[in-house]
C-alpha cells in the first residue's frame, strides 16, 4: 500500500506570495492532519480534516488554511508569506478523525526569501 | 494541557552500547504515547506506540519503551546501538479528549560513534 505522498517536495517563494501544498493520504484513510516543523518551534499542529470538514485547528494565524476533497486528498494554503513561514510542512493521515496512529509523508520544504 | 519533555537535545552513544532516550509527559487524560524517528530530509516514521494494555511496548528496529504512569515517563531504549540508528527521535502524546492531534517533544538527535 502506498504511503502518504506530498507535493511538491521543495518550494521557494518570496515574501508576500501565496503557496498551496498538496497531500494524498494512504488509501482508505479519511483523516489528514498538517504539521509545521521549524528548528525553533519544533513540530506544531496546524489543522485536521475529516470528511471534508476541519475538525481541529492549531494556534496559527488565518493566513494558514486548508481543505479536503471528497477523495480525502488535502491541500493547505499559506497566503501573504512571511520569512518565518520557512519550514518543513508535514502531512499525516489516519483512518478516522481523532485516530491515534498517524502516518506521515516526507514533507514539503518551503523556503521564503 | 498535554505536554511532552524530552531530556537531552543531543545524545551520543558508541555502536553496540545501550540507547536511552528520555521522555516525560503531562496529560490530564489517559495518554496515548508515541515515538517517531526522523532521518535527514525525510518525514516521521512511527517506531512504537502505547495506547492501553501492556506497559512495555516493542517497536520496529529493536526499540522498545515502557509506560510508567507513576513517573509520567515513556523512555525509549535499544540494547545495542547500530550506526543506522543515527537520527532524530520525537516523543509525542495525543492532545486528548476529542482532539486527536499530536503534541511533540522538541526531539533528541542521536549520534552513534563507530
Amino acid at each position: 500500500k502506498a504511503g502518504v505522498t506530498q507535493t511538491p517536495r521543495y518550494l521557494i517563494k518570496t515574501r508576500g506570495q501565496q503557496v498551496t501544498l498538496s497531500c494524498s493520504p494512504i488509501s482508505g484513510h479519511r483523516s489528514v492532519s498538517w504539521y509545521q516543523q521549524t528548528p525553533g518551534q519544533g513540530l506544531q499542529f496546524l489543522f485536521e480534516y475529516f470528511s471534508e470538514t476541519q475538525r481541529n485547528k492549531g494556534n496559527f494565524p488565518g493566513r494558514f488554511s486548508g481543505r479536503q476533497f471528497s477523495n480525502s486528498r488535502s491541500e493547505m494554503n499559506v497566503s501573504t508569506l512571511e520569512l518565518g513561514d520557512s519550514a518543513l510542512y508535514l502531512c499525516a493521515s489516519s483512518l478516522f478523525a481523532h485516530q491515534e496512529t498517524q502516518y506521515f509523508g516526507p514533507g514539503t520544504r518551503l523556503l521564503v526569501l | 494541557a498535554q505536554s511532552v519533555t524530552q531530556l537531552g537535545s543531543h545524545v551520543s552513544v558508541s555502536e553496540g552500547a545501550l540507547v536511552l532516550l528520555r521522555c516525560n509527559y503531562s496529560s490530564s487524560v489517559p495518554p496515548y504515547l508515541f515515538w517517531y524517528v526522523q532521518y535527514p530530509n525525510q518525514g516521521l516514521q512511527l517506531l512504537l506506540k502505547y495506547t492501553t494494555g501492556a506497559t512495555l511496548v516493542k517497536g520496529i528496529n529493536g526499540f522498545e519503551a515502557e509506560f510508567k504512569k507513576s513517573e509520567t515517563s515513556f523512555h525509549l531504549t535499544k540494547p545495542s546501538a547500530h550506526m543506522s540508528d543515527a537520527a532524530e527521535y520525537f516523543c509525542a502524546v495525543t492532545a486528548g479528549g476529542s482532539q486527536g492531534n499530536l503534541i511533540f517533544g522538541k526531539g533528541t538527535k542521536l549520534s552513534v560513534k563507530p
